[in-house]
């Protein structure tokens, strides 16, 4: 079964800083995506980027980019130059195998982020 | 407006009582999931529904049910057989093949409490 480990449930870090959240899965599929949530105070999901699993190239979103090992599976994000509105939590989420009609997502823990001004 | 409506946002039930979550959208998605959140949790899938008229329990859907008539709505009800569903409830769409399938939207979710 497919599991999701967000190793780090909380970390704070200076406004304009640039943050880390760190994710790994574990799966013997190959075909699959990835994504990060971010849930902010007022509890809406919403969809930070997301991983084709057979792109080598790494997703970036604005301020957001990720390093994707798929040999470690090993799916991070980056957040660069860290606003006050970047404070939430945050999901990492695995779906796959994507040909199979049986769509699934399944979720991490979460990092609770904290950009302190 | 466009997009996934879950009403109502807080929602207080007694004990014994059911109750039903509403989740309605207008994407014109095929797709549609229930999650239950907790704290320290993450998300866990309740229920989904790829098509009108189908729907597959998820992981945790003991006390639960639900029912899929129209393409548009997803109504989640919790039973008096779920015996901790003080939680905060959130329904999903996904869209059909195309270029964002294997991504789901989030509604703003129902907070329910157990007195």
């Amino acid at each position: 079964a497919q599991t999701v480990t967000q190793s780090q449930p909380e970390m704070s870090v200076q406004e304009a800083e640039t943050v880390t959240l760190s994710c790994t899965y574990d799966t013997s599929e190959s075909n699959y995506y990835l994504f990060w949530y971010k849930q902010p105070p007022s509890r809406q999901m919403i969809l930070v980027i997301r991983q084709e699993a057979y792109k080598q190239q790494n997703a970036t979103e604005n301020r957001f980019s990720v390093n994707f090992q798929k040999a470690a599976k090993s799916f991070s994000l980056k957040i660069s130059d860290s606003q006050l509105g970047d404070t939430a939590m945050y999901f990492c989420a695995f779906m796959g195998p994507v040909m199979n009609r049986d769509d699934k997502i399944i979720f991490g823990k979460g990092t609770r982020l904290h950009i302190l001004p | 407006d466009g997009g996934i409506t879950q009403s109502p946002k807080y929602l207080f039930r007694k004990e014994g009582q059911n109750v039903t979550l509403s989740c309605e959208q207008n994407l014109n998605h095929d797709a549609m999931y229930w999650y239950r959140q907790d704290p320290g949790q993450g998300l866990r899938l309740i229920y989904y529904s790829q098509i009108v008229n189908d729907f597959q329990k998820g992981d945790i859907a003991e006390g639960y049910s639900v029912s899929r008539e129209k393409k548009e709505s997803f109504p989640l009800t919790v039973t008096s057989a779920q015996k901790n569903p003080t939680a905060f409830y959130l329904c999903a769409t996904q869209p059909p093949p195309g270029l964002n399938r294997y991504t789901q939207y989030f509604g703003p979710g129902t907070r329910l409490t157990v007195l």
